[in-house]
């Protein structure tokens, strides 16, 4: 258990509709980071946040937004959604924000796109 | 856009051999990191090796780092089953304000008994 919790696990919804991921990083990081990972794609890096705040941009639609809240939860929102978004997207956490240590991941959420 | 590619994109050995994945990468970095993922779960942090070491050991692995090709490896020795996964190596690129782990496509490990 990397202490990483991401709810849901799996997540069916239809084109059109916006879905909301959350994450709870392991007690004591600041760092929350973002990854989609598809068949074709890879592991792509959207967005990361350190204490509340976005420090990193990566590979992120204008479709998706996340956010960082005080408690240090992080959530990632989905919206418009097509057949493409259809992926696991994991959250992952860190003490550093610099990426000196390494990072914890959770299990995913997976979402397919109806 | 993936920083690293691994090589092999795939392996099969037989249980008992050792592994051997590697990786290259294009922007100077600041660390790089070995990751294995069971199939359609979270990633697992296996080993960090900082731009200033060449040679890394935890447990059965091994890490190198050669900065002037760009490129690390990552020897599993004496393989189980258990080792079945796919493994990413990850670059934490130089000279960023904030940073992020860049992942390479994987290299899929098949160990049989």
């Amino acid at each position: 258990d990397s202490g990483v919790t991401q709810t849901p696990k799996h997540l069916i919804t239809a084109t059109g509709q916006r879905v909301t991921l959350r994450c709870s990083p392991r007690s004591g990081d600041l760092s929350v980071y973002w990854y989609q990972q598809s068949l074709d794609q890879g592991l792509q890096f959207l967005i990361q946040y350190y204490n509340g705040e976005e420090r990193a941009k990566g590979n992120i639609l204008e479709r998706f937004s996340a956010q960082q809240f005080p408690d240090l939860h992080s959530e990632l929102n989905l919206s418009s959604l097509e057949l493409g978004d259809s992926a696991l997207y994991f959250c992952a956490s860190s003490v550093h924000p610099e990426g000196e240590t390494e990072a914890f991941f959770g299990q995913g959420t997976r979402l397919t796109v109806v | 856009s993936q920083q690293g590619e691994e090589d092999p994109q795939a392996l099969s050995i037989q249980e008992g051999e050792n592994a051997t994945m590697n990786c290259s990468y294009k922007t100077s970095i600041n660390n790089l990191q070995w990751y294995r993922q069971n199939s359609g779960r979270g990633l697992v942090h296996l080993i960090l090796i900082r731009s200033n070491e060449r040679e890394k050991h935890s447990g059965r692995l091994r890490v190198t780092l050669d900065t002037s090709k760009k490129s690390s490896s990552l020897l599993i020795t004496a393989s189980r089953a258990a080792d079945t996964a796919s493994y990413f190596c990850a670059t934490d690129e130089e000279g960023g304000t904030a940073s992020k782990l860049t992942f390479g496509t994987g290299t899929r490990l098949q160990v049989t008994l």
